[in-house]
C-alpha cells in the first residue's frame, strides 16, 4: 500500500523568508500524481500545487514550487517570500493514476509565519 | 464554474443519535465524490467514495454509511453515533472523464461534528 510521510509536524518561518516542507512517499507505481494542499484555520482544503510523476520539470505556482525527486520518492514544497496568510496546515498527497483510486494523505505539517 | 456545498457547517449530537451530512456539487456532471474524516490533529482518512449514483465504496469499516441518491448529491449517515465519530468531515469531488477520475480533488468547506 502507498504511504505518504511528512516528517515535520511543525515549522516556522519569518515573514518574507523562504521555507521548505518535506514529504516522502512509498510506491511501486511509476505513473502517479502528487499534491500539496493547504488547510487554513477555516479548515477548507485548498489545492496549492500538483505534479505529474512523468514530468521531470518541477511544478511552480507563483511563490510555491516543488522539488520532485522521483528516484528518491521525495516531493518537497518551497514557499518563497512567506506571507502571514501562508500560515496553515500543509498536507502532501499521492494518487496512483489508475482507475478511480483515492488520494493518500500525509499527516500534515503546521506552518507558522512570524511577523 | 464548479462549487461544492456541505451542510450543516457545525453539528453537536448526543451519543446514540442519528446523523445525516449532505454534500452537493454544482457545475459538473457525474463527478466522483468522496467523504473524508479528519480527527483533531490528524490527517485525512478516506471513508467512502462514489463513482456514480448508487455506487459506494467503503474504505474503513465503521458505523457510518454513505449514499448517493442523485448524481451530484452525497450523503453520510449513521444510525447511532459514537464518541469516536467526532471530527471534521470533508466532502470532495473530482471530474470523471471517460470512466476514470482525473487527478485533482476539490474539497468542500467541511462539517465539524461533536458527539457528546
Amino acid at each position: 500500500a502507498q504511504t505518504v510521510t511528512q516528517s515535520q509536524p511543525e515549522m516556522s518561518v519569518q515573514e518574507a523568508e523562504t521555507v521548505t516542507l518535506s514529504c516522502t512517499y512509498d510506491t511501486s507505481e511509476s505513473d502517479y500524481y502528487l499534491f500539496w494542499y493547504k488547510q487554513p484555520p477555516s479548515r477548507q482544503m485548498i489545492l496549492v500545487i500538483r505534479q505529474e510523476a512523468y514530468k521531470q520539470q518541477n511544478a511552480t505556482e507563483n511563490r510555491f514550487s516543488v522539488n520532485f525527486q522521483k528516484a528518491a520518492k521525495s516531493f518537497s514544497l518551497k514557499i518563497s517570500d512567506s506571507q502571514l496568510g501562508d500560515a496553515a496546515m500543509y498536507f502532501c498527497a499521492y494518487r496512483r493514476n489508475s482507475g478511480n483510486t483515492p488520494l493518500v494523505f500525509g499527516k500534515g505539517t503546521r506552518l507558522s509565519v512570524i511577523a | 464554474s464548479q462549487t461544492i456545498h456541505q451542510w450543516p457547517a457545525t453539528l453537536v449530537q448526543p451519543v446514540g443519535s442519528p446523523l445525516s451530512l449532505e454534500c452537493t456539487v454544482e457545475g459538473t456532471s457525474n463527478p466522483n465524490l468522496y467523504w473524508y474524516r479528519q480527527a483533531a490533529g490528524r490527517g485525512l482518512q478516506l471513508l467512502f467514495y462514489s463513482v456514480g449514483i448508487g455506487q459506494i465504496s467503503s474504505e474503513v469499516p465503521q458505523n457510518l454509511s454513505a449514499s448517493r441518491p442523485q448524481d451530484r448529491q452525497f450523503i453520510l449517515s449513521s444510525k447511532k453515533l459514537l464518541l469516536s465519530d467526532s471530527g471534521f468531515y470533508l466532502c470532495a469531488w473530482s471530474v470523471l472523464l471517460a470512466g476514470f477520475s482525473t487527478d485533482t480533488q476539490y474539497f468542500g468547506p467541511g462539517t465539524r461534528l461533536t458527539v457528546l
